[in-house]
């Protein structure tokens, strides 16, 4: 079966430091990948997605970037950190069919 | 673009009682409507999908209906049990393009016991 991993489940950073989050996904081949945001009490915003290794794109104009070095890797980073990048981060896969799937997700608060 | 409205926002229902939550889309292209539950600090999980080809879904307690005409589908759960407390979100999405996913706002139940 197919299984997803995002790590870390939480993360405190101070405005400007750096960051990378990461997400992989098991059991499957060649996903689409995806990271999204959650602000507090709202709906899920689309940052990036990716349907194959190298191919980023984006949806929003942001602080953030992510790359896909393999397969079933996925990774958001950002050089530096704003105090506006706080929230609850996603990360999803889609195959075949259009079902997604999510990962547990990671809080990150900037201070 | 495609454009997901959801209501309520939020709703509160006592133990036994049904719920019903409603959202509409704008895309005709659109084809396939799933639905999460999320749990406080967790990622969404999907709970049923919908596919334009029929008009209703059923699986055991919940259930969820598509009218394509209006552009609007409900997900119905019955007999509703605390644990179904969480915020609920519909998307809509062209099958085959993930990246079209749009969600809802979603709407937090509560379920009183």
């Amino acid at each position: 079966s197919q299984t997803i991993h995002q790590w870390p489940a939480t993360l405190v950073q101070p405005v400007g430091s750096p960051l990378s989050l990461e997400c992989t996904v098991e059991g499957t081949s060649n996903p689409n990948l995806y990271w999204y945001r959650q602000a507090a009490g709202r709906g899920l915003q689309l940052l990036f997605y990716s349907v194959g290794i190298g191919q980023i794109s984006s949806e929003v104009p942001q602080n953030l970037s992510a790359s896909r070095p393999q397969d079933r890797q996925f990774i958001l980073s950002s050089k530096k950190l704003l105090l506006s990048d706080s929230g609850f981060y996603l990360c999803a896969w889609t195959g075949a069919r259009t079902e997604a799937f999510f990962g547990q997700g990671t809080r990150l608060t900037v201070v | 673009g495609e454009n997901v409205e959801q209501h309520p926002s939020t709703l509160s229902v006592q133990e036994g009682d049904s719920a019903v939550i409603k959202c509409t889309y704008s895309d005709s292209a659109s084809n396939y409507f799933p639905w999460y539950k999320q749990e406080l600090g967790k990622g969404p999980q999907l709970i049923i999908d919908i596919r334009s080809n029929v008009g209703e879904k059923k699986d055991q307690r919940i259930a969820v209906t598509l009218n394509k005409t209006a552009k609007h589908f409900s997900l119905h759960i019955t007999e509703t049990q605390p644990e179904d407390s969480a915020v609920y979100f519909c998307a809509a999405a062209e099958d085959n393009y993930g990246q079209n996913f749009v969600f809802g706002p979603g709407t937090r139940l509560s379920v009183l016991p």
